[in-house]
């Protein structure tokens, strides 16, 4: 089982909230990742970071950020949630800095927006 | 630019016959290349990859991958599929120079037909 944790693992909101999605792991890895899953399957990044302080944007434009103030969390917030943000977003991470480790996902959010 | 193809969205096989989930990629130079596995409601999980070496690789639950150079493939094979091994495929690839992040296809839904 995934010793990578996304919170929740289901939520309904209405549009115009501010929402934070959680991922914690337990590994001690320094990078961690976001990505956006569409109903088709397709994944796609949204954020990264390399370690604490450090985020970056992926390769898909999102109006989300995200924080990286300790090592083990990395949490995404969407300030003003619309129902374009239904989807599932699913939280990785891996050993730094060898390119060859493997993602670690956690069992993802599913989004709703109404 | 790196990037994947999984050119089938769908693959149908009856259990106990071989299984193929195909795979091409395009990097600069050589590839990391991984396979990942999503049942329903959960994340992905790490199936195998290919680093160097012995161009066949084996993974878990039985899965083998072949790795073609010249081809620039990288196929999941299983000489007798299960009924549980229905689930989405992702393949993923990272040029070695670690520059950039994990690409991933557009994922291939198997089905296992009892």
């Amino acid at each position: 089982e995934a010793d990578i944790y996304q919170t929740p693992r289901y939520l309904v909101i209405g549009t115009g909230k501010k929402i934070t999605l959680e991922c914690s792991q337990t590994m001690g890895h320094d990078k961690m990742y976001w990505y956006q899953q569409d109903p088709g399957m397709e994944l796609h990044l949204i954020h990264y970071s390399y370690g604490v302080n450090s985020t970056e944007k992926g390769d898909l434009s999102s109006e989300s950020t995200v924080s990286r103030i300790r090592t083990e969390h990395f949490p995404l917030t969407l300030e003003s949630a619309r129902p374009s943000h239904t989807s599932q977003y699913l939280c990785a991470s891996s050993d730094a800095p060898l390119g060859n480790s493997p993602l670690h996902f956690g069992n993802g959010t599913r989004l709703t927006v109404t | 630019a790196q990037s994947v193809a999984q050119p089938e969205d769908q693959v149908n096989v009856a259990e106990g016959n071989p299984l193929t989930v195909k795979c091409t990629y395009s990097v600069s130079g050589n590839p990391y290349l991984f396979w990942y596995v999503q049942y329903p409601n959960r994340g992905l999980q790490f199936l195998l990859k290919y680093i160097t070496g012995d161009n066949l690789v084996k993974g878990s639950y039985g899965f083998e991958a072949e790795f073609n150079k010249s081809q620039t493939s990288f196929h999941l094979k299983k000489p007798s599929a299960l009924v549980s091994d229905s689930a989405l495929y992702f393949c993923a690839v990272r040029d070695q120079t670690g520059a950039n992040n994990l690409f991933f296809g557009t994922g291939t839904r198997l089905t296992v037909i009892p």
